[in-house]
């Protein structure tokens, strides 16, 4: 069973910090990871995708990979109550087309 | 990306009923998936549609209970079928983009489903 693991939360934040998000997953050969943001009562929307090792930056998002230790991260940056979400961390089955998702991180942005 | 109608948007059903839900895109597509989201918890895959053919079932999931259709490549239907409580639940279609995208899930407003 393919797998994608994250902390519940809630991560709380005073707005200005930077938060982390961290997710791993099992499935050593998986290429593709999404960062998804849901706020509450809506639907997931993707907000970046990584490839390969390192990071990548998009605004006040980081989004960092390491295929060795089957490990994602996003950073925000100068968080704001509005991103006040729940991140959902998604990898892309190498075995065909679906996408699986992790549990998600409740984030709280304090103003 | 793609712009995906979902519908209803909520209901509230009786035990043993039946509830169609509908998803229109925008543009033609392969592949449409149907997840599941039950409350607090993240998105599971019910079926993959495909246009021509039947769908894909993830483990746990059965076409007697979960019937879908996909007529053309721009709709779906998903049916939950005698529905219990243990139904209650986010169901969401959703889309890849297209050409380089193709990866990235767009996904449909959501039905939300209670079952008395």
């Amino acid at each position: 069973q393919k797998e994608v693991e994250q902390n519940s939360g809630p991560l709380s934040v005073p707005e200005g910090a930077i938060a982390s998000l961290n997710c791993t997953y099992s499935d050593r050969v998986s290429q593709s990871f999404f960062w998804y943001r849901q706020y509450s009562g809506k639907s997931p929307e993707l907000i970046m995708s990584i490839y390969s090792n390192g990071d990548k930056e998009d605004g006040r998002f980081t989004a960092q990979l390491n295929k060795a230790s089957q490990y994602v991260s996003l950073l925000i940056r100068d968080s704001q109550p509005s991103d006040s979400a729940t991140y959902l961390c998604a990898v892309r089955d190498t075995g065909g087309f679906k996408t699986i998702f992790g549990a998600g991180t409740r984030l709280f942005v304090k103003a | 990306s793609a712009v995906i109608s979902q519908k209803p948007s909520r209901d509230i059903c009786q035990r043993g009923t039946s509830l169609t839900i509908q998803c229109q895109v925008d543009s033609q597509v392969t592949m449409m998936f149907w997840y599941r989201q039950q409350p607090g918890q993240s998105l599971t895959l019910i079926a993959t549609a495909n246009q021509g053919s039947e769908a894909t079932y993830e483990s746990g999931f059965v076409i007697d209970k979960f019937p879908i259709s996909r007529p053309n490549l721009t709709f779906s239907t998903l049916t939950v079928s005698n529905m219990s409580p243990e139904d209650s639940s986010i169901y969401l279609c959703s889309v890849a983009g297209r050409g380089a995208t193709n990866e990235k899930l767009f996904f449909g407003s959501g039905t939300q489903l209670s079952v008395l």
